[in-house]
């Protein structure tokens, strides 16, 4: 069984378009998290969710709004998308918000905007 | 802020041999998390192995060891006799309770070669 799995995988669509990613884990853990890998491979942390409620929104643009049914599903809508969201997007669960006991990663979206 | 430095360019390594991968990290938090991570060419995230700020003994995961020197703030991965599939990306990142997420270095790419 796949721990942390998101769709879809590859995802290619046009300039102005609305796009959603889906995540969900399995493990039964508290906090999701979504993760943006650009063009140079560098990881930065976007959202975190800890039993639904919102704990981190870094500095992203309001075109992307995560949403969490409940904890073990962390949603990413983005709209109006833009060629700089080009970008390898990574879904992650960990037990608790400070994540020392580990955290997983789902297999990333790729997405491509064009 | 967390930040972790990685600053070796890509690596070219003989099979069977040994490699150290250099990962600097700056906290002034006692309690935290030091992460490795492989990124294959086909994208995913692979957890590699862990060392907590208390344990007094370096991490160890089959062919995986992690030099953890505290005073040093300095976390380097050895990946003992390379095997072609270990080339790949590799991430070192850090976790501080409180944080609330983890925090990635830029990445060394590892080319082993037969």
């Amino acid at each position: 069984d796949t721990a942390v799995s998101q769709t879809p995988k590859y995802l290619v669509t046009q300039m102005g378009n609305d796009k959603s990613i889906k995540c969900e884990q399995n493990l039964g853990h508290d906090t999701m998290y979504w993760y943006k890998q650009d063009s140079k491979k560098f990881l930065k942390i976007m959202f975190s969710y800890n039993n639904k409620e919102l704990i981190i929104n870094e500095t992203v643009p309001n075109r992307f709004s995560p949403k969490s049914p409940d904890k073990a599903h962390l949603n990413l809508h983005i709209n109006s998308l833009e060629l700089g969201d080009s970008a390898v997007y990574f879904c992650a669960s960990s037990q608790d918000p400070g994540g020392l006991n580990g955290y997983t990663f789902g297999s990333g979206t790729r997405l491509t905007v064009v | 802020a967390q930040k972790i430095t990685q600053t070796q360019p890509g690596m070219f390594v003989q099979e069977k041999e040994a490699v150290t991968l250099d990962c600097t990290y700056d906290t002034s938090d006692q309690s935290y998390g030091l992460f490795w991570y492989k990124q294959p060419s086909s994208g995913e995230m692979i957890f590699l192995i862990y060392q907590g700020s208390y344990d007094e003994q370096n991490a160890t995961e089959g062919r995986y060891s992690l030099n953890f020197q505290k005073a040093r703030k300095s976390a380097n991965l050895v990946i003992s006799a390379s095997q072609l599939g270990d080339s790949a990306m590799y991430f070192c990142a850090m976790s501080q309770y409180g944080n609330n997420r983890l925090a990635f270095g830029k990445g060394n790419q590892v080319v082993v070669i037969p």
